[in-house]
């Protein structure tokens, strides 16, 4: 199984430019989520579905854009990248939205806006 | 709403001494509760989780957690440390109702564990 996949692992952009990181699972999971990780805050949530074709907004949603056509994926769009999104991000599956369900994570995303 | 406090944003213990990991936590409804490890550069691998059954927790790599309610404690242990011990500790909380915490995991900020030879 290959579990949470992100892709890519490592970007550099410059401010202004948009990008996709890409969150497949195989699991069939109907809840999937993103996060960012910034030292000395944990990972704060971006935003979330609890199935395809629903999606809702987290902790820090702003600058960011998702979707949920399939079971399966769950990009993660930034729409004009400033520095401030310079973080690790993490794509996260699980069973259900609620608690109990052990959620996976993907190996996460390095993103450098310059 | 729910919120996590890690008690410490770093712990340093000898190789074979006891790991001590506190967390508290607060919930509007019954949690679920979590912890991740994450060694560095690598993404975050489930230690245990508690989900309202035994208080007790058993994990891997020898850890253990326990669910005091009455505290809102989920206090991460090990009775002897390992060099590869060495990361970056998370709890963390999810809500087992609906309310504005459906469907949304809290993150305490992380303890980062040293461990010296």
């Amino acid at each position: 199984n290959a579990g949470v996949t992100q892709t890519p692992k490592f970007q550099v952009l410059k401010t202004g430019q948009s990008m996709t990181l890409q969150c497949a699972q195989d699991m069939n999971h109907e809840y999937m989520s993103w996060y960012r990780q910034d030292p000395g805050m944990g990972l704060r949530l971006i935003h979330y579905s609890v199935g395809a074709g629903i999606t809702d907004q987290g902790e820090v949603p702003n600058g960011y854009n998702v979707s949920r056509s399939t079971t399966e994926d769950f990009p993660l769009r930034l729409l004009s990248a400033a520095p401030s999104q310079t973080s690790v991000y993490f794509c996260a599956s699980s069973l259900g939205a609620l608690g109990g369900n052990t959620i996976y994570f993907g190996e996460g995303s390095w993103l450098t806006v310059v | 709403a729910q919120s996590v406090t890690q008690l410490d944003s770093h712990v340093s213990v000898s190789e074979g001494t006891p790991v001590l990991l506190r967390c508290n936590y607060s919930s509007s409804y019954s949690p679920s509760l979590f912890w991740y490890v994450q060694h560095p550069n690598k993404g975050l691998q489930l230690l245990l989780k508690y989900t309202s059954a035994a208080t007790l927790v058993k994990g891997i790599n020898g850890f253990e957690a326990e669910f005091k309610k009455s505290e809102t404690s989920f206090h991460l242990t090990k009775p002897s440390a390992h060099m590869s011990d060495a990361a970056e500790y998370f709890c963390v909380v999810s809500s087992n109702a609906g309310g504005t915490s459906y469907g949304k995991l809290t993150f305490g900020q992380g303890t980062i564990l040293t461990v010296h030879p």
